[in-house]
């Protein structure tokens, strides 16, 4: 079965400091995976996707995510929070032409 | 950059009304999703429209329908509104054939189910 795991439900952290946020999928061939971020009452905005290729992508605000097949992890990282990247964020696969299994999400807060 | 439009961006209606969700996707894009989001959960696959034909559906309730128009846009047609469908449901427009389809959300429409 298809499905996406994000393990921790809240984060919290410093302004400054660095993000890491866990996913964990489970699919038959490799996915197409995405990170999309929400703030309160807004839509969804993409930060990054991996498709093939280079595990390691870039994506907006200054964050990355690794793709690791052996542990079947896409986690998004950012080595320095900025109170702006308070939201919850949504690990999220797709098998191609298809829709879209969210994770359950990450709420971020972000301490001054 | 154009995006996904949706309206309205909130509606109010009362038990056994119903709705109906408009959808803009990005100009050139040719395939459309709908999903359903209730308050602190993930978004919800609902249904999706690949020019013009329903591609794949998911967890859509019988008392809702929906569409895609010659010019691309969407509607989704909910009747016999029950309070739970209380929820945030988003669009989102990709373009098939690039070999990377990503899925732009539009803002949403908040409904809400009195």
């Amino acid at each position: 079965a298809q499905s996406v795991t994000q393990p921790d439900i809240h984060i919290t952290v410093s302004e400054g400091a660095s993000l890491e946020l866990r996913c964990n999928y489970s699919y038959g061939a490799t996915p197409y995976l995405f990170w999309y971020v929400q703030s309160p009452g807004q839509g969804l905005q993409l930060l990054l996707k991996y498709f093939s290729g280079d595990t390691l992508v870039q994506g907006i605000k200054g964050f990355e995510a690794e793709f690791k097949r052996s542990q079947s992890s896409f986690n998004l990282r950012k080595p320095s929070v900025h109170w702006s990247d308070a939201a919850e964020y949504f690990c999220a696969l797709s098998g191609g032409y298809n829709k879209l299994i969210f994770g359950a999400g990450t709420r971020l807060a972000v301490h001054p | 950059a154009a995006g996904v439009i949706q309206s309205p961006r909130h509606l109010i209606k009362e038990k056994r009304e119903t709705a109906t969700l408009k959808c803009y996707p990005i100009p050139r894009h040719d395939t459309v999703y709908w999903y359903q989001q209730g308050p602190g959960q993930d978004p919800q696959f609902l249904i999706s429209f690949y020019e013009k034909m329903q591609s794949d559906k998911g967890s859509i309730p019988d008392r809702f329908s929906a569409q895609q128009f010659s010019d691309y846009h969407s509607e989704l047609n909910m009747s016999s509104l029950e309070l739970g469908d209380s929820a945030l449901y988003f669009c989102a427009s990709s373009l098939r054939g690039t070999g990377q389809e990503t899925q732009y959300f539009g803002p949403g429409t908040r409904l809400l189910v009195l």
